[in-house]
């Protein structure tokens, strides 16, 4: 597809274990976001890649949230002991290039709930 | 830092009326503007945005909104809505000055199209 897409789509969790949410952006696209978008609230901004380099993560919430992408390419959003606080919708968006004023193009999400 | 307030979390529109979504931005130096829309269970979808230049800015869906920096505002408007408008709505604004684009969302307005 053509599009960023997420995986999974919903994840369900136990308070206290780990996840792992899985972005795969557009082909060639340079920069990387992570936001979190709580029930009710707009999108908030977790990170940003350009390219492999972590350039931005002043938006994590705590050090149980960590996010990667080695190769430039695909990222992965790491949380660690899960919270019931950390229920959210995470959006991953990517962009040609990410300049101020570029269009970032989002995908579907990942639901996430922690009981 | 930037903010974005949207007016009315809920707005209510009859089939074939004007829809408006008001958003208004705080900061220092206009910045640039996003409106994003959101179906459910989807990711953000790009309508419009103002960089530079002409201060009414058309968009997808037949979508519109104008720029007006002595009132800090650029509300969304349509002039007739459809039944396919129902979904929630996003304003955004993005720091001229930055180096890439760290996107600050409003909370959203969901539009209900009444047949």
């Amino acid at each position: 597809g053509a599009g960023v897409s997420q995986s999974p789509r919903y994840k369900v969790a136990k308070r206290g274990q780990d996840v792992a949410l899985r972005c795969d952006p557009i082909s060639g696209h340079v920069s990387l976001f992570w936001y979190q978008q709580a029930l009710g609230q707009g999108p908030e901004f977790l990170t940003y890649f350009q390219n492999e380099a972590q350039l931005d993560k002043s938006g994590l919430p705590s050090d149980r949230f960590f996010a990667e992408r080695p190769e430039g390419s695909v990222s992965t959003l790491k949380i660690q002991r899960t919270q019931q606080e950390d229920s959210a919708v995470y959006l991953c968006a990517s962009s040609l290039v990410g300049l101020a004023g570029d269009e970032q193009f989002f995908g579907p999400g990942t639901r996430l709930t922690v009981l | 830092a930037q903010s974005v307030t949207q007016l009315g979390s809920h707005v209510s529109v009859s089939e074939g009326a004007l829809v408006l979504l008001r958003c208004n931005y705080s900061s220092s130096v206009p910045p640039y503007l996003f409106w994003y829309v959101q179906y459910p269970n989807q990711g953000l979808q790009l309508l419009l945005k103002y960089t530079t230049g002409a201060t009414l800015v058309k968009g997808i869906n037949g979508f519109e909104a104008e720029f007006k920096k002595s009132e800090t505002s650029f509300h969304l408007t349509k002039p007739s809505a459809h039944m396919s408008d129902a979904a929630e709505y996003f304003c955004a604004v993005s720091d001229r000055t930055g180096g890439y684009q760290k996107v600050t969302f409003g909370t959203g307005t969901k539009l209900q199209v009444i047949p």
